[in-house]
């Protein structure tokens, strides 16, 4: 079955540890991005990737690092240096733009992410 | 002010209500939007997508667009107890980024 893994589906971290979420897809998809979902606003864009080896800053990255090196693997660690990190990360790709219209994201089941 | 705004609610309807649904946003680049229903702890799914103003139609769900107005709206026909769910709005200029509309919590009771 094709579709997008997100591994773990709940996590505990300490203050002051990194910790790396886990996204894999077999969709054969360039694009791939991360969100992160608070109560009652939505789905904020953390990082995204059009290609391997690139990808770009979204609207609140801060705290957060990506890595692309290979086509179906997205991770995105999250940083002691980001201040709030207690919520629920959605992974998605998509295959890209076809004829400048943007593709459907498929998402994938997330990851709750707990700070103690 | 956020470029998409959608009523949080949360909206409780009885079963078989016709449920309407609505964002309004202000990039005028916006050209593509997208409805997206998402169950509790899940990712969400795409229900409707359209990229030009007017109706689009799908079973008891349809989509309309005005941009002229900057105003999008998701009609629900017959709602059914699993209609419930969290409903998102999102939107592109095209270059592969969506932003999102805040989400509203939805509970069709039977």
């Amino acid at each position: 079955d094709g579709g997008i893994t997100q591994s773990p589906k709940y996590l505990f971290r300490k203050e002051g540890q990194n910790v790396t979420l886990s996204c894999e897809q077999n969709l054969n998809h360039d694009a791939m991005y991360w969100y992160r979902q608070d109560p009652g606003q939505g789905l904020r864009l953390i990082y995204y990737s059009q290609i391997v080896n690139d990808f770009q800053k979204g609207d609140i990255a801060e705290g957060y690092s990506v890595s692309r090196e290979k086509k179906e693997s997205f991770p995105l660690t999250v940083t002691s240096a980001q201040k709030n990190p207690t919520a629920f990360y959605l992974c998605a790709s998509s295959s890209g733009l076809a004829g400048g219209k943007p593709n459907e994201q498929f998402f994938g089941p997330g990851t709750r992410l707990t700070v103690l | 002010q956020k470029e998409v705004e959608q009523d949080p609610g949360p909206l409780s309807v009885p079963e078989g209500a016709i449920v309407s649904l609505n964002c309004t946003y202000s990039n005028s680049a916006f050209q593509y939007f997208m409805w997206y229903r998402q169950y509790s702890r899940k990712g969400p799914e795409l229900l409707m997508y359209t990229y030009s103003s007017g109706n689009k139609e799908d079973g008891r769900f349809t989509a309309q667009v005005d941009k002229s107005s900057k105003y999008i709206s998701l009609f629900i026909r017959d709602s059914q107890p699993s209609d419930s769910a969290t409903y998102l709005c999102a939107m592109s200029a095209g270059l592969g980024k969506l932003i999102f509309g805040q989400g509203t919590e939805l509970s069709v009771k039977p």
